[in-house]
């Protein structure tokens, strides 16, 4: 069965800390991983994957894709208390846009 | 561009009555898509629908649920009898190919 699993599923942190946010998968056939952020309305899209190796990056996030370990990481540096968030991943099955979501990662970040 | 745009945003209805979720794609998306989130089972895809057209319901939770897309700028999701546990927000995306832009969202309140 294909499934998309996060963690951690929280993480308290302080303004300045870097964070790293895991997503592994198992999907057969995969084409690729989209990471979203969640604040308090709908989630907003980040970054996708599609390639292993290469970084995307968007000012202090950056992501990056392993193919062969079935995993993608978020990063998140100098974090600030407006990165409190749920991260989500989500990857298609084969052949359809039915997308897998994992449950999240909620990011809190202190002053 | 506005978005994807849902109305309502807020619906507060008895058990038994109907509801009905408006959702407007963005302009040039092909495919959209109707997603629910609770605290409970996270984010659930319900259904989507590729030019018009629904391609996989199977997340319907059952056959009080049903969506129509009668054109390429507008959709419908209907529950109806509605009960208690229907309670949760209800979002709706679109997107070409991989990458979903999601709407605010309808936060459905059944008592």
């Amino acid at each position: 069965e294909d499934k998309v699993v996060q963690s951690p599923l929280s993480l308290v942190v302080h303004e300045g800390d870097t964070v790293t946010l895991n997503c592994s998968y198992e999907v057969t056939n995969f084409r690729s991983l989209l990471w979203y952020k969640q604040e308090k309305k709908a989630p907003t899209f980040l970054f996708m994957l599609t390639s292993s190796g290469i970084e995307k990056k968007s000012g202090r996030l950056s992501s990056i894709l392993d193919k062969k370990e079935l995993f993608s990481i978020l990063n998140i540096t100098a974090t600030q208390t407006g990165d409190s968030a749920i991260y989500l991943c989500a990857v298609p099955p084969p052949g359809t846009y039915k997308y897998i979501f994992g449950t999240g990662t909620r990011l809190k970040v202190l002053a | 561009d506005a978005g994807v745009i849902q109305s309502p945003r807020h619906e507060v209805t008895e058990m038994g009555q109907e509801v009905t979720l408006r959702c407007k794609p963005i302009s040039g998306h092909d495919y959209l898509f109707w997603y629910r989130q609770t605290m409970m089972r996270g984010l659930e895809l319900l259904i989507y629908f590729n030019n018009n057209v629904p391609i996989d319901d199977s997340g319907m939770p059952e056959d009080r649920f049903s969506a129509k897309m009668p054109n390429a700028s507008f959709s419908t999701l209907k529950i109806q009898p509605s009960e208690p546990r229907d309670s949760a927000v209800y979002f709706c995306a679109s997107s070409v190919r991989d990458t979903q832009y999601f709407g605010p969202g309808t936060r459905l309140t059944v008592l």
